[in-house]
């Protein structure tokens, strides 16, 4: 079983929907990280925490330490957020989930 | 600001030849990383430093090696390139080591060993 899992592999939204991706680790972290790969491979983060919930813009996440369980969520989707979402978890050193692409259409 | 810098783009090499990653941080970040990214798994680290003058194995480090050349430059050395090297790699950096630093990364190196 890996490490850390995300869920759905695989989305698609029409423009507008809200759109959760959820991630699940099994390991002690320090801090989890919400990172987006564009199409062309660049790899940006998104958020860092650690508790509680942390907003920027349209992209809201939200960690619960005791369920060891994390989601993305965006609201008001546009196809430029079309990408692949990376959940990292880590103590000393990361751990990256394998990903979560989502297409969102006009 | 350019951020994290990872030359070249691309590269193809044949069975056995050699080659270097450069990675290259604007940021004054003490920790610097190498991944590789494969289809259907997450990053795997492959070394890192965490700090000028050190370097240490991560989770795949056989078949390559790096040098911390000072505190902005990170390279990653293939010295026999093998098809199961061909990959797309990423440099990173953060402030400090492991999860409790936002890491910045490159735009990564696609490389095919044919």
């Amino acid at each position: 079983k890996n490490e850390v899992e995300q869920s759905p592999q695989n989305l698609t939204a029409q423009e507008g929907e809200f759109i959760t991706i959820n991630c699940s680790y099994s390991v002690g972290i320090s801090a989890l990280h919400w990172l987006q790969q564009h199409p062309g491979g660049g790899i940006v983060s998104l958020f860092m925490l650690s508790s509680g919930k942390k907003k920027h813009g349209r992209l809201i996440a939200t960690i619960n330490i005791q369920e060891k369980h994390s989601s993305l969520h965006i609201t008001a989707s546009h196809p430029r957020d079309s990408a692949v979402y990376i959940c990292a978890v880590g103590a000393d050193k990361l751990i990256f989930g394998t990903g979560t692409r989502l297409q969102v259409f006009p | 600001n350019a951020g994290v810098t990872q030359t070249p783009k691309f590269q193809v090499l044949k069975t056995g030849q050699s080659m270097t990653l450069q990675c290259a941080q604007d940021m004054n970040h003490n920790s610097m990383y190498w991944y590789r990214q494969d289809p259907g798994m997450g990053l795997r680290l492959i070394y890192y430093s965490a700090s000028e003058g050190t370097t240490d194995k991560g989770e795949v480090p056989n078949g390559y090696n790096v040098s911390r050349l000072n505190k902005r430059e990170f390279s990653l050395r293939l010295e026999s390139a093998a098809p199961s090297q061909t990959s797309v790699y990423f440099c990173a950096s953060s402030t400090g080591q492991g999860g409790l630093s936002e890491a910045f990364f490159g735009q990564g190196t696609r490389l095919t060993v044919v």
